[in-house]
């Protein structure tokens, strides 16, 4: 069955440096949706990208989606202990408006 | 207030009881998820809800039920809860694009607080 893939599993980060996660689907999205989980608390959303090969930035966060649709990035520039979390990508299954979520990366900031 | 309510927030049940968890909101939206989560595999989606009288399966539904009370409320039910659904449980909503029915697609979603159950 599809699946979305997340890696790495964990990273862990001196303050100042950059983080990236990257998001692999088994089978081509229609969209993709990130979303950020604090230790402790919920999934909170983050952005959706629809079209092939789009990059969106929200302050220190970018975002992008692959040309063909198959891979997702996000990269945090000079993380920051607020970063601090989980991030996940979710995507839905093919042809369905299931959203199946990736394993999530665990991110450490380490001040 | 919290616009997606889950109860309880913590439950910890004896193998073979039934639990039900509730989940109501205050967003108007006509979309209702449950999702598992457990350590290193992220959140799996049990039963979804497009609107009252619409209910499906997810990745993970065997040995879970939900009702649909209102537009409002969905409640997933363990009928007989056993140890390996011990995992945190979050509900979740989300509104409809006018373009979600034409490719698949929903809007952002958004999560209650999670229910943590322990079955022992």
């Amino acid at each position: 069955g599809q699946q979305v893939m997340q890696i790495p599993q964990y990273q862990h980060v001196q303050e100042g440096e950059d983080f990236t996660t990257y998001c692999n689907s088994s089978t081509t999205l229609s969209n993709i949706q990130w979303y950020k989980q604090r230790p402790g608390g919920h999934p909170v959303f983050l952005i959706q990208l629809v079209k092939s090969g789009e990059v969106k930035k929200q302050k220190r966060l970018t975002f992008q989606f692959g040309e063909a649709k198959k891979n997702s990035s996000l990269h945090i520039t000079a993380t920051q202990t607020t970063d601090v979390g989980t991030y996940f990508c979710a995507g839905p299954k093919t042809g369905t408006y299931k959203y199946i979520f990736g394993t999530g990366t665990r991110l450490k900031v380490l001040a | 207030d919290a616009d997606v309510t889950q109860t309880p927030r913590n439950r910890i049940t004896k193998t073979g009881k039934r639990i039900m968890l509730e989940c109501s909101q205050t967003k108007g939206h006509d979309r209702m998820y449950w999702y598992r989560q457990d350590p290193g595999l992220g959140l799996r989606l049990i039963y979804y809800s497009f609107d009252v009288k619409d209910i499906n399966k997810g990745e993970i539904s065997d040995g879970y039920s939900v009702s649909r009370q209102a537009q409002a409320k969905f409640s997933l039910s363990l009928e007989s809860a056993i140890p390996n659904q011990t995992a945190l449980y979050f509900c979740a909503t989300s509104d409809t694009p006018w373009w979600g029915r034409i490719i698949a697609n929903t809007g952002e979603l958004f999560f209650g607080e999670g229910s943590r159950l322990t079955v022992l």
